[in-house]
């Protein structure tokens, strides 16, 4: 069975200020993919990144930066030099690589951002 | 290019009702997944098709059920609706199998509620 935990449920921070979001995961397939979503309060959830578990490198978007550990089962969020516009519901998310489960991710409980101007 | 598009965005129902939700992919995209999103459990996969073929199935009763039409549209269907059954529904879809797996594009849902 997949498990994603989010540990923090909320967090608010000020305009400007730094924030990780913590995602921890539980698989037993070797090869998986790791996501991150953003689901902003109109309701759809917008893809923000996908990873391999093959592929440990981090990656930087932007403000956006990901740090992915396969020894400890993390895949961290990190937003540089938050915005108001970054408020919204962000999703840890894992699914199987390989067979026909493209559409099928396990997600973490989210983590409420609020940035405050 | 237009987004997934879900009908009705809003509905109320009463216990033992049924209902059915309507969900439009991004043209061109012939897998579409379902999604069940609450407060308690969050969000939890309900089924997955692809030309018409369901590929995947979550851990729901029977109650839920869904079909894909040829032309890519789907549909979710709620039987005998419990209270429990409030949520918002999300469809998602993608370019599979050109596209990159797991990158969904979701709709903004279809928030039921039932009384």
């Amino acid at each position: 069975a997949q498990k994603v935990t989010q540990a923090q449920t909320e967090i608010s921070v000020v305009e400007k200020e730094d924030v990780t979001l913590d995602c921890v995961y539980e698989t037993r397939d070797t090869t998986y993919y790791l996501f991150w979503y953003k689901q902003p309060p109109s309701g759809e959830l917008v893809f923000l990144i996908r990873r391999n578990s093959f592929d440990e490198q981090n990656e930087i978007s932007g403000r956006y930066s990901w740090n992915f550990q396969k020894s400890t089962s993390s895949f961290n969020f990190t937003i540089t030099a938050s915005q108001v516009v970054d408020s919204a519901v962000y999703f840890c998310a894992l699914s199987p690589a390989g067979g026909t489960s493209y559409g099928k991710l396990t997600f973490g409980q989210g983590t409420i951002l609020t940035v405050h101007p | 290019k237009a987004g997934v598009t879900q009908t009705p965005r809003y509905l109320i129902k009463t216990r033992g009702q049924q209902v059915t939700l309507s969900c439009s992919p991004i043209s061109g995209h012939r897998s579409v997944s379902w999604y069940q999103q609450t407060p308690g459990q969050g969000l939890q996969f309900l089924f997955e098709y692809f030309s018409e073929t369901q590929r995947n199935k979550g851990n729901f009763p029977g109650r839920f059920s869904g079909r894909q039409f040829s032309n890519s549209r789907s549909e979710m269907n709620v039987s005998t609706l419990e209270l429990g059954d409030s949520a918002l529904y999300l469809c998602a879809s993608s370019s599979q199998p050109t596209g990159h797996p797991g990158e969904l594009f979701f709709g903004e849902g279809s928030r039921l509620t039932v009384l």
